[in-house]
């Protein structure tokens, strides 16, 4: 099993929708973050939170939210979407305690029309 | 104006050639990651180098880091299709690997 799990992998919808996209881990990390990446260009912080009641903004929160339910799930919404938010989200964890990289999720590609 | 300059931005081998990928900085390093990327998926860590004149290696991959130059060098040594994908470096800003500046990526393409 993935140490880092989001869902959905994929998802396509419209204009105006709200959409939550989840990330779970069980490396038992104290730090979790959400970036998006689109075409060409590289990764983008969104959010960013030390623990349950530790949430920041990123380089990009506008547009944006979310919602750290435990140490192990933080997840992102988008609360009416729109085109130009179609893009690879990424979930990523870090240890505080450790000096060690962030490991990443998969990624879901989503799709705004 | 970009933090992280990845060259060259693409790259195509053919398999067994040696390769670098580099990536430069504006701002003071104080840590540098290395990730590999497959088309659409997940970042895979490669390696992490935090001191001035630091090189890892894994398998066929070495990196470097220039701390006075401000600057990290990827480079595999013959070049398999594995290898094949994106490579990202990541720049830690404040010393705390929180809070990460990725560059745009290089796409490295293998011909068998």
């Amino acid at each position: 099993d993935a140490d880092v799990t989001q869902t959905p992998r994929n998802r396509i919808t419209k204009t105006g929708k709200r959409i939550m996209l989840e990330c779970s881990q069980t490396k038992g990390h104290d730090r979790m973050y959400w970036y998006r990446q689109d075409p060409g260009l590289g990764l983008q912080l969104i959010y960013y939170s030390f623990d349950v009641k530790d949430i920041n903004k990123g380089e990009i929160s506008d547009g944006y939210s979310v919602s750290r339910q435990a140490q192990a799930k933080f997840s992102l919404s988008l609360e009416s979407a729109i085109p130009n938010q179609t893009a690879l989200y990424f979930c990523a964890t870090s240890d505080s305690s450790s000096n060690q990289p962030q490991h990443f999720g998969d990624g879901t590609r989503l799709s705004i029309l | 104006s970009q933090e992280l300059e990845q060259s060259p931005q693409s790259l195509i081998v053919q398999e067994g050639k040696n390769l670098t990928i580099n990536c430069t900085s504006s701002k003071t390093l104080y840590g540098l990651y290395w990730y590999k990327q497959k088309y659409g998926e997940g970042l895979i860590f490669l390696m992490m180098l935090q001191k001035g004149g630091e090189e890892k290696s894994h398998e066929k991959i070495t990196a470097k880091l220039d701390e006075k130059k401000q600057q990290s060098s990827l480079h595999i040594t013959a070049s398999q299709p594995s290898h094949a994908g994106i490579y990202l470096c990541g720049a830690d800003r404040g010393g705390s690997n929180y809070k990460l500046t990725f560059g745009k990526g290089t796409l490295l393409t293998v011909n068998p």
